[in-house]
């Protein structure tokens, strides 16, 4: 089964740091770029980062950049992101997706979310 | 970046009714145009790729037409399972950017 499963989530105080991380499986992950996506408690989507296929290149929204940092590793199949100076604003449910081979930022595959907690 | 407005926000529709939701971007972004489902709880899914491609496994009451700035996503006859909230999302151009949302709830 294509599948992605994020894990790393939880409580962390402001200016704290956490390591998200999504296994993938029954893909070639080493082909795909990859995605992640947050979404605030009772909000919209809202894009976070990307990587391509074999990690040369990243992306970072504004919000984000200077203070997250994604990256992959292919042999175990795993995405990361690394969240330093976090701040109330970055609670949300962080979701990993795939990129739909051949289709631009079309995410076919998505995790079921892992819940980040910024607060005292 | 490049906004995307989705309107209606919430609407209210029966069993069997056409519903029909629009997604304006801020600028043309060719097809460059993928809209998903959200239900409670659960991760997006995608429904159509590429302005009007339908996703693998989605119904066909689920359409999607459109380019340059103006989309339409169209579900033709609402069955329960489709109560949901529904995003349009750029793909354009780096960021990737989504609207904002529309929530159909049952009439």
């Amino acid at each position: 089964e294509v599948q992605v499963v994020e894990s790393g989530g939880g409580l962390v105080q402001p200016g704290g740091s956490l390591r998200l991380s999504c296994a993938a499986s029954g893909f070639t992950f080493s082909s795909n770029w990859m995605h992640w996506v947050r979404q605030a408690p009772g909000k919209g989507l809202v894009w976070v980062s990307h990587i391509n296929n074999d990690g040369s290149s990243t992306s970072y929204a504004d919000s984000v950049k200077g203070r997250f940092t994604v990256s992959r590793d292919n042999a175990k199949k795993t995405l990361y992101l690394q969240m330093n100076s976090l701040r109330a604003e970055d609670t949300a449910v962080y979701y990993c997706a795939r990129v739909r081979p051949g289709s631009p930022d079309a995410f076919d595959i998505w995790g079921l979310g892992t819940m980040v907690t910024v607060s005292s | 970046d490049i906004q995307m407005t989705q309107s209606p926000s919430s609407l209210s529709a029966s069993v069997g009714d056409r519903v029909t939701i629009t997604c304006r971007a801020s600028q043309s972004i060719s097809s460059y145009l993928n809209w998903y489902q959200q239900k409670p709880g659960k991760a997006p899914k995608l429904l159509i790729y590429a302005a009007s491609i339908l996703q693998s496994g989605v119904p066909s009451r689920f359409s999607g037409s459109g380019s340059g700035t103006d989309f339409t996503l169209t579900i033709s006859s609402l069955q329960p399972e489709d109560f949901a909230t529904f995003y349009c999302q750029q793909s354009y151009i780096t960021p990737p950017t989504f609207g904002q949302g529309t929530k159909v709830e049952i009439k």
